[in-house]
């Protein structure tokens, strides 16, 4: 595998269910990041994890709640959603400094 | 607070033409300005990395220019390809962060 890889690329969800995203790079970089695409908006970063700890949080409501054991996996844990965090969900990587930014393909979420 | 603009939002023009993107930001403290396509339903593939310091960075057909002092970027794209049809999306790294702008993107369609 290279570069960044998600799972799953689509998942569909009802409100009351607990799932989670998945997020592995394979770069050898030291941060991570999520980001939600909605439809007519920019994208918009949710969480930044540099050396496994976060240090950014963009104001991201608590049913959504990330987690980075180690510098190549990154997690979204997802419960009791709402219709409106139906989105493509997409991670990246860098290094900390020069930064350039690596995309997974995304994960397409549906919540009903 | 940094807001990133894109003009035009959407571009269609004939293939083999020369064309410019621009991006436009509001705050020129930046750490750098990163330029991704997006093909539909996919995730981003990054074009152009231009650190702070740097006035331009090209690869292949393209060139990408970074002006601070205006806020301004502008991706300049040669000989225009049927396969360059994508959302072309720039990104601000505001400086001493982590946080990524994105702006909304342009929509870029290279008729046959």
């Amino acid at each position: 595998e290279t570069g960044v890889t998600q799972t799953p690329r689509h998942l569909v969800m009802g409100m009351t269910n607990k799932k989670s995203l998945k997020c592995e790079q394979h770069l050898g970089h030291n941060a991570m990041y999520w980001y939600k695409q909605s439809a007519k908006k920019p994208l918009e970063l949710m969480f930044v994890y540099s050396l496994e700890e976060r240090v950014e949080n963009n104001s991201v409501p608590s049913r959504f709640s990330p987690e980075c054991p180690n510098s190549s996996h990154l997690f979204l844990h997802l419960h009791t959603l709402q219709p409106e965090d139906s989105a493509l969900y997409l991670c990246a990587s860098s290094q900390i400094r020069g930064g350039e930014q690596y995309f997974g393909p995304g994960t397409r979420l549906t919540v009903t | 607070k940094q807001e990133v603009t894109q003009i035009p939002a959407a571009l269609s023009v004939p293939e083999g033409e020369n064309l410019v993107l621009n991006c436009s930001f509001t705050d020129s403290a930046i750490y750098n300005l990163q330029w991704f396509r997006q093909d539909p339903g996919k995730g981003l593939t990054s074009l152009l990395l231009i650190q702070s310091s740097q006035r331009e960075q090209t690869s292949g057909r393209l060139n990408a220019s970074l002006d601070k002092s205006s806020g301004r970027s502008t991706l300049y794209i040669a000989a225009s390809q049927p396969g360059d049809s994508a959302t072309y999306l720039c990104a601000v790294r505001a400086s001493g962060t982590y946080k990524y702008i994105f702006g909304t993107g342009t929509r870029l369609k290279v008729l046959a």
